[in-house]
């Protein structure tokens, strides 16, 4: 059982250039999430779906867009990248909003 | 929404039973109390979860005075694979606070033999 699963695990961009990561689930959940997490700073909710078809804002949306045309997959996009978002980016998903959440290994992006 | 604060960090040795104890002065009747482990590298974990009193499972215990104001994770007779950050988080199970989920900054725990 696979669980959670990030694509790709590392990554380097330009500024201003786009990218897509991928989260994919195999528990047949319905609610997702995207977070970043900074040196220091714990992780932060960027945004989040409740299920197929629905997203909404985080805490720290700028900047990002996601899609979730499936229920087992939820992406996160970046239009023009910014060094600002040179982050260590975790997905997660759980089976009801109190429900605990499971998280991938996380995307390590850098963006010079 | 019921911001939270632990400990930056706490040293143990081990076969010690640590406590990390969470603050939470704003939390709502709805909210429940959770906790994550993470290591470095890997997403964080789920430990345990609970509303009231006392909770029990494998790894950890979790005790919530009768105010809710605040909780306590109990690692009893921690090992060095304990060395870990854990998270403190607050909110409402109906979901309406799920956007502002805070996972804030942790407890880095640090066992040493």
């Amino acid at each position: 059982n696979a669980g959670v699963t990030q694509t790709p695990k590392f990554r380097v961009l330009k500024t201003g250039q786009s990218m897509t990561l991928l989260c994919a689930q195999d528990m047949n959940h319905e609610y997702m999430y995207w977070y970043r997490q900074d040196p220091g700073m714990g992780l932060r909710l960027i945004h989040y779906s409740v299920g197929e078809g629905t997203t909404a804002k985080g805490e720290v949306p700028d900047g990002y867009n996601v899609s979730r045309l499936k229920k087992q997959n939820f992406l996160l996009g970046l239009e023009s990248a910014a060094p600002s978002q040179t982050s260590v980016y975790f997905c997660a998903s759980s089976l009801g909003s109190s429900q605990p959440q499971h998280f991938g290994d996380g995307t390590r992006l850098s963006i010079l | 929404l019921a911001k939270t604060t632990q400990p930056i960090s706490m040293d143990s040795y081990e076969g010690q039973e640590v406590n990390i104890t969470c603050s939470h002065n704003n939390i709502a009747t709805n909210d429940y109390i959770t906790w994550y482990q993470q290591f470095p590298s890997q997403g964080p974990r789920f430990i345990i979860q609970g509303y009231k009193t006392k909770v029990t499972n494998e790894v950890a215990s979790l005790f919530i005075p009768a105010d809710r104001k605040s909780s306590t994770l109990s690692l009893p007779r921690v090992s060095l694979s304990d060395t870990a950050v854990y998270y403190c988080l607050v909110g409402d199970p109906r979901g309406s606070t799920l956007g502002r989920l805070y996972f804030g900054r942790g407890t880095q725990l640090t066992v040493w033999p």
